[in-house]
């Protein structure tokens, strides 16, 4: 595709169910970043995804954070008994391998917890 | 220590006036520095990179890089109220290539 993709744009849900966020990665690229941004806040780092090396999940939150990558392409976010607290824009990025390779985000999905 | 800091803002300039943000990173190893600009309610954008010492210009923007100081900066010159955004300083580690970023700095410029 021409840019990250992320759906859906806006998410509202009730608290304590679970939702899936999506993002389709530029094609190619090897590297995938999820990053949560809460109001007037900054970048808050979730998860890396480099290639085939184990992802680096050192941000998630709690334990109620997971997200996996299939085929080195698409991947899901998932928030489990989402809280209030979730409520945040989740932005997705994309590189290519390399040092000198910027990173390129998505547009992404605004939850709003309930 | 944070991986990547920048100086804290928010930073108020008038328009026409130069515009200064920094940041500093501990990866001595790290290789390449990026500039992002995050408009309100939109998605992080690069606007400059660096690799090498010294200075690079882009129009009316200017990124320093000093790797023995570990320290890169942006300039902005004859600002505008269009600046007027938040600027994340990014840099990828030396090992896994993992781009960490500041905290940002909101820049408004006054017209």
């Amino acid at each position: 595709g021409a840019g990250v993709s992320q759906s859906p744009s806006n998410k509202v849900t009730e608290k304590g169910k679970d939702v899936e966020l999506r993002c389709d990665p530029i094609s190619g690229h090897t590297a995938l970043y999820w990053y949560r941004q809460s109001l007037g806040q900054g970048l808050e780092f979730l998860i890396y995804f480099q290639g085939n090396s184990a992802p680096d999940k050192s941000g998630l939150p709690s334990d109620r954070f997971s997200a996996e990558r299939t085929g080195g392409s698409v991947s899901t976010l998932t928030i489990q008994r989402t809280q209030q607290e979730d409520s945040a824009v989740y932005l997705c990025a994309s590189s290519d391998r390399g040092p000198n390779t910027e990173a390129f985000f998505g547009q992404g999905t605004r939850l709003t917890v309930v | 220590q944070k991986e990547v800091e920048q100086n804290s803002g928010p930073l108020s300039v008038p328009e026409g006036a130069i515009a200064s943000l920094n940041c500093t990173y501990s990866d001595r190893g790290s290789q390449s520095f990026f500039w992002y600009r995050q408009y309100s309610g939109k998605s992080p954008e690069l606007i400059m990179f660096i690799y090498s010492n010294g200075d690079k210009e882009d129009g009316r923007f200017t990124a320093q890089l000093n790797k023995a100081s570990q320290y890169v900066s942006l300039l902005i010159r004859d600002s505008q109220p269009s600046d007027s955004a938040t600027y994340l300083c990014a840099v990828p580690s030396s090992n896994d290539y993992k781009l960490s970023f500041g905290a940002g700095t909101t820049v408004t410029v006054r017209a």
